[in-house]
């Protein structure tokens, strides 16, 4: 049982490259997240799917994409990176209601 | 909007030393609380979480957290720290019938053997 899993772990891009994360879950979540995770300012959500099919914005959406593939996989793209998006991506997985997430390792970002 | 304050940034103590974070949150409904921990260079793990029934939660590794309602307040405890207890805690809340948390900006903590 892996858990959440995310690759990939660190990835350096020049400004205006695009990129995928890639992020999946074996618990059979239908809630998952992406945060993005900032010296001083915690966990900010940047969207997050309810379930398969449906995503919605979280506090920090603009220049991201995202992806919810199947149950397991929820992807988030860059576009056109800005080095305002240097930061660490974590992907989270949740049971619903109950709202415990939990979190995969994280992607460190950089972006020149 | 639902807030979360954390209102220690860093804290430093000595090994033995009693341990209290504060959490304060700006929701007045139902709502569910959690502390996540994140050790240096890994993912959050969830320390304890609290749902409904006894305001006292205990949580892995020691640690315990009270509820006070009247107050808004979910603050964390350890009687008694450890170096192995240096991290970041966070403390998040969501609301009833959502299942999106609301994240305080962290707390780092350092422990001195």
């Amino acid at each position: 049982n892996a858990g959440v899993t995310q690759t990939p772990k660190f990835q350096v891009l020049k400004t205006g490259q695009s990129m995928t994360l890639q992020c999946a879950q074996d618990m059979n979540h239908n809630s998952m997240y992406w945060y993005r995770q900032d010296p001083g300012m915690g966990l900010r959500l940047i969207y997050y799917s309810a379930s398969e099919g449906t995503t919605d914005k979280g506090e920090v959406p603009n220049g991201y994409n995202v992806s919810r593939l199947n149950k397991r996989e929820f992807s988030l793209r860059l576009e056109s990176a800005a080095p305002s998006q240097t930061s660490v991506y974590f992907c989270a997985s949740s049971e619903g209601t109950t709202g415990t997430q939990y979190f995969g390792p994280g992607t460190r970002l950089l972006v020149l | 909007a639902q807030s979360v304050s954390q209102h220690n940034h860093h804290v430093i103590l000595s090994e033995a030393a009693s341990l209290e974070l504060g959490c304060n949150y700006s929701y007045g409904g139902t709502v569910n609380l959690f502390w996540y921990v994140q050790y240096p260079g890994q993912h959050l793990q969830l320390l304890l979480k609290y749902f409904s029934g006894d305001p006292l939660v205990k949580g892995i590794k020691g640690f315990e957290a009270e509820f006070i309602k009247s107050k808004f307040s979910f603050n964390l405890r350890k009687p008694s720290v450890q170096w192995s207890d240096t991290a970041e805690y966070f403390c998040a809340v969501n609301s009833y019938n959502t299942d999106k948390l609301i994240f305080g900006t962290g707390t780092r903590l350092q422990v001195f053997p």
